[in-house]
């Protein structure tokens, strides 16, 4: 069973609509993030989470929310979704406390904005 | 801010070659670099990772070398195989209590038989 597990893995909608991509883990780690992938552009941070309490902005959190409701659950939501929206979205969980930030990432979320 | 760039963008090998990839990197209090291997339909997976105090990092066909002076850093995968395509991605982070990562732009290798 994947230990970080993302929902849905393709999603289509139109501009306009509000969608939300879901993320949970199984790991147990403190720290969540969302990144967004485009193809050569490599991977941008969006938000992170450190505990439930705590939401930070990344570096292109314009046009996107988030939510912490629990450790193991942390969602990305478009309020409006634009085309330039379009992209491959990925989930990922870190550790600090086994003494490095690897970073441990869902399958992805494929969104297209039509 | 950190600015890292990658090349090349695509890298076609033989089955058996060797395949460098490259990245620089612009923030010099940078201290931590990893290499993300993402497989097709799959999240990437951190493969082999080094910090600023070493300057080579071995794990079995994968090393990875860093020149601090020159603020580079390379991905050097020996004996390749078909099951090494997928697309690599370089990253770098500096220690201010929470490592943020910043991603090169990823490099296609493929690993014809």
């Amino acid at each position: 069973d994947a230990d970080v597990t993302q929902t849905p893995r393709n999603r289509i909608t139109k501009t306009g609509k509000r969608i939300m991509l879901e993320c949970s883990q199984t790991k147990g780690h403190d720290r969540m993030y969302w990144y967004r992938q485009d193809p050569g552009l490599g991977l941008r941070l969006i938000y992170y989470s450190f505990d439930v309490k705590d939401i930070n902005k990344g570096e292109i959190s314009d046009g996107y929310s988030v939510s912490r409701q629990a450790q193991a659950k942390f969602s990305l939501s478009l309020e409006s979704a634009i085309p330039n929206q379009t992209a491959l979205y990925f989930c990922a969980t870190s550790d600090p406390g086994q003494g490095d930030e690897k970073l441990f990432f869902g399958s992805g979320t494929q969104l297209s904005v039509l | 801010g950190e600015n890292v760039e990658q090349h090349p963008s695509t890298l076609s090998v033989q089955e058996g070659d060797s395949a460098v990839i490259k990245c620089t990197y612009s923030d010099s209090a940078s201290n931590y670099f990893p290499w993300y291997k993402q497989e097709l339909g799959k999240g990437p997976q951190l493969i082999i990772d080094i910090r600023s105090n070493v300057g080579e990092k071995k794990d079995q066909r994968i090393a990875v070398t860093l020149n601090k002076t020159a603020k580079h850093f390379s991905l050097h995968i020996t004996e390749t195989q078909p099951e090494d395509s997928a697309v690599y991605f370089c990253a770098a982070s500096k220690n201010t209590g929470f490592q943020k990562l910043v991603f090169g732009t990823g490099t296609r290798l493929l690993v014809s038989p």
